[in-house]
């Protein structure tokens, strides 16, 4: 039972486009929406959240965005960088202390 | 200065036997977890610990054992390890905001392989 989806494994996009990460959830006890950067034998590194109280959060070149009623949020990052290559997770919340709910990831390459 | 620290970083040992993987965190948080992401790449919830107190146990085999002690660590001892034990084990802390998970902050990942 996934209840947080990527179902785009991978991203290519040129380097100065947008690069816009869909994630889908299904339960809908989660508020709190959170995206993270994975490099390759790194940990996975915070970079942006959106409480389910608003629609956007804007932070430098990353912006989410979120539809409560779709059940969908996105990740849009304009420009991209070749920096910017690494795999997104999408991350869920709610009433379950402490418990984050991840999709399976999307590899995003920039290219120069 | 790193935030969250895991050791080792590789584990390669044979079927049948116990481990452990540690566990430090410098920021201060009072709650810390363990992940697991198999072959699959999917990054799933072990463990929960606040203030060393379990919170989060999710259906995780008895062989997994976390021990916590004190707040800024919480330890992974694997008992009888199993192939299917192969994974990528992160740790991770966080300041809990009224029991709602917030920012958590991660470790580099254990790479552990059962032979």
């Amino acid at each position: 039972d996934q209840q947080v989806k990527q179902n785009s494994p991978s991203l290519s996009v040129q380097e100065g486009r947008i690069s816009i990460l869909n994630c889908d959830y299904t339960n809908s006890m989660f508020d709190y929406f959170l995206w993270y950067k994975k490099y390759p034998a790194e940990g996975p590194t915070f970079l942006i959240s959106i409480s389910s109280i608003k629609d956007k959060n804007e932070d430098g070149r990353f912006t989410v965005f979120l539809n409560k009623s779709a059940k969908h949020l996105s990740l849009h990052i304009v420009p991209s960088q070749p920096g910017d290559s690494a795999v997104y997770f999408c991350a869920a919340s709610g009433t379950s202390y402490g418990k984050l709910t991840f999709g399976q990831g999307t590899i995003l390459t920039v290219h120069p | 200065d790193t935030a969250v620290s895991q050791t080792p970083k590789y584990l390669v040992t044979q079927m049948g036997n116990d481990k452990s993987i540690k566990c430090e965190q410098n920021l201060g948080h009072d709650t810390m977890y363990w992940y697991k992401q198999d072959s699959k790449k999917f990054l799933k919830i072990m463990f929960s610990y606040n203030n060393k107190e379990l919170i989060i146990n999710e259906t995780v085999p008895n062989r997994f054992s976390p021990k916590s002690p004190d707040k800024a660590h919480l330890n992974l001892h694997i008992n009888s390890l199993e192939l299917g034990d192969s994974a990528v084990y992160f740790c991770a802390s966080s300041q809990e905001d009224n029991g709602a998970a917030r920012e958590q902050f991660f470790g580099p990942g254990t790479r552990l392989t059962v032979l």
